[in-house]
């Protein structure tokens, strides 16, 4: 089956500094990634949709200068918080999904803590 | 406006028991509707349902869709402990393959 990897799979850092999350598609060409954000005991809320070569669609209330997305690739796909604050501490899902594919794969997910 | 609504939000129930979930959803846009089970990590997918009336299985858990009225079930059956998850479903709707979950059901099993 497909499988999406992400990294790093947690992280922590200082409030002010930029984290970067890494979303890929070992075995398939991902031609829209998607990027989630679940809160505890919350479900997973979409917060933008990126197809590769192409400027991601950010959902409304997601804060486009804030939350960088990047897909250069079919492979791959970032994620750049940008000045995290304490408020970004969440856990970060990734899915991919090729051409004509139906269902989305999802990465196993990247915890945040920002101090 | 919630556009997926799942109930029950929590759920405890004793080992052996048949559980129902429910996920009512919005008929905007509707292409198909996804069940997921997420425990520690990244949500893993259970079913897709298209077409009404069509019951899909696997081992003990099934699903099935009524376009109807608008939602979907979640059964499973003789529960074991692991179970216990949160079972999210999803819409999904034509054009942007966007996702919308709902709240998820939070599932305990008890020995």
């Amino acid at each position: 089956g497909a499988v999406v990897s992400q990294h790093p799979s947690w992280v922590i850092c200082k409030s002010g500094t930029s984290v970067k999350i890494e979303c890929r598609s070992l075995d398939f060409q991902a031609t829209t990634m998607f990027w989630y954000r679940q809160f505890p005991k919350q479900s997973l809320m979409l917060m933008a949709t990126s197809n590769e070569g192409s400027k991601a669609t950010y959902e409304q209330g997601v804060e486009k200068d804030k939350f960088l997305i990047n897909h250069a690739s079919l492979t791959l796909s970032t994620l750049t918080v940008t000045s995290a604050h304490p408020e970004d501490s969440s856990f970060y899902i990734c899915s991919a999904t090729s051409g004509g594919a139906k269902t989305q794969y999802f990465g196993p997910g990247t915890r945040l803590l920002v101090l | 406006e919630d556009k997926v609504v799942q109930s029950p939000l929590s759920l405890v129930v004793h080992e052996g028991d048949t559980v129902t979930l429910n996920c009512s959803y919005e008929v905007t846009n509707f292409r198909s509707l996804l069940w997921y089970k997420q425990e520690k990590k990244a949500p893993t997918f259970l079913f897709m349902l298209t077409s009404s009336g069509i019951e899909k299985k696997s081992g003990r858990l099934s699903s099935i869709l009524d376009k109807k009225e608008l939602f979907s079930i979640l059964n499973i059956t003789a529960t074991q402990t692991g179970d216990s998850a949160i079972y999210l479903c999803a819409q999904l709707q034509t054009g942007a393959n966007n996702l919308f979950f709902g709240t998820g059901t939070r599932l305990t099993v008890i020995p």
